[in-house]
């Protein structure tokens, strides 16, 4: 089964400080894709990563892909109360398609 | 508008009835998938279909079903409805498996 841990599971954060949220996979990915689902929103793709040691950017948010893959970050820097919402990672293995348990990220003004 | 609909949007379904939730994508995409999403928590993969014709199970499959006639839709059918199965259902397509996934907006569903 689904073999992938996100944290943390809650963030609550001052608008402006940044925020990263992790997810750790027991086993090898081809590749990982993260998601944002908006309050009461369906999940929205956000980016794909493939390469060993791959970062991309969007912005504030900075993708990471650990060398090993099995690992990978999204980081937020100086967070808006437009980035509230809950951010999962997703994964293929076994032919299914899973998702981490997300981070739920609440930004105070 | 090209995309996935979902239907219906919200239901109230006594226990022990039968229930189909519809999906449809127009984006002639190979893969789709249906998730069950509880309060506060994350995504769980039911049923997947990688191509049309073919479907597999998920994490959590007891108590549905679903089938892949064709392309573009993919039911899936609560035989007979327990509360445990109050959730939002979430269906979903992607090209071929392994690629960006679309979501539809989600069918709540409340069995009482």
């Amino acid at each position: 089964g689904q073999q992938v841990m996100q944290i943390p599971q809650y963030q609550h954060v001052q608008e402006g400080e940044d925020f990263t949220t992790y997810c750790n996979s027991s086993t090898t990915l081809s590749n990982i894709q993260w998601y944002k689902q908006r309050p009461g929103g369906h999940p929205v793709f956000l980016i794909q990563l493939v390469k060993s040691g791959e970062v991309k950017k969007q912005k504030r948010l900075t993708f990471q892909f650990g060398e090993a893959k099995k690992n990978s970050s999204l980081h937020i820097t100086a967070t808006q109360t437009t980035d509230v919402g809950t951010y999962f990672c997703g994964l293929y293995n076994f032919n299914k398609f899973y998702f981490g348990s997300g981070t739920k990220l609440n930004v105070k003004p | 508008i090209a995309g996935i609909t979902q239907a219906p949007t919200s239901q109230i379904l006594a226990a022990g009835r039968r229930m189909t939730l519809r999906c449809t994508q127009d984006m002639r995409h190979n893969a789709m998938y249906w998730y069950r999403q509880d309060l506060g928590l994350g995504l769980r993969l039911i049923h997947y279909s990688n191509t049309a014709g073919t479907t597999g199970k998920g994490e959590v499959p007891d108590g549905y079903s679903v089938s892949r006639a064709n392309t573009d839709d993919f039911p899936l059918t609560l035989a007979s409805a327990v509360p445990s199965q109050t959730s939002v259902y979430f269906c979903a397509s992607s090209e071929i498996p392994n690629t960006e996934a679309f979501f539809g907006q989600g069918t709540r569903l409340t069995v009482v």
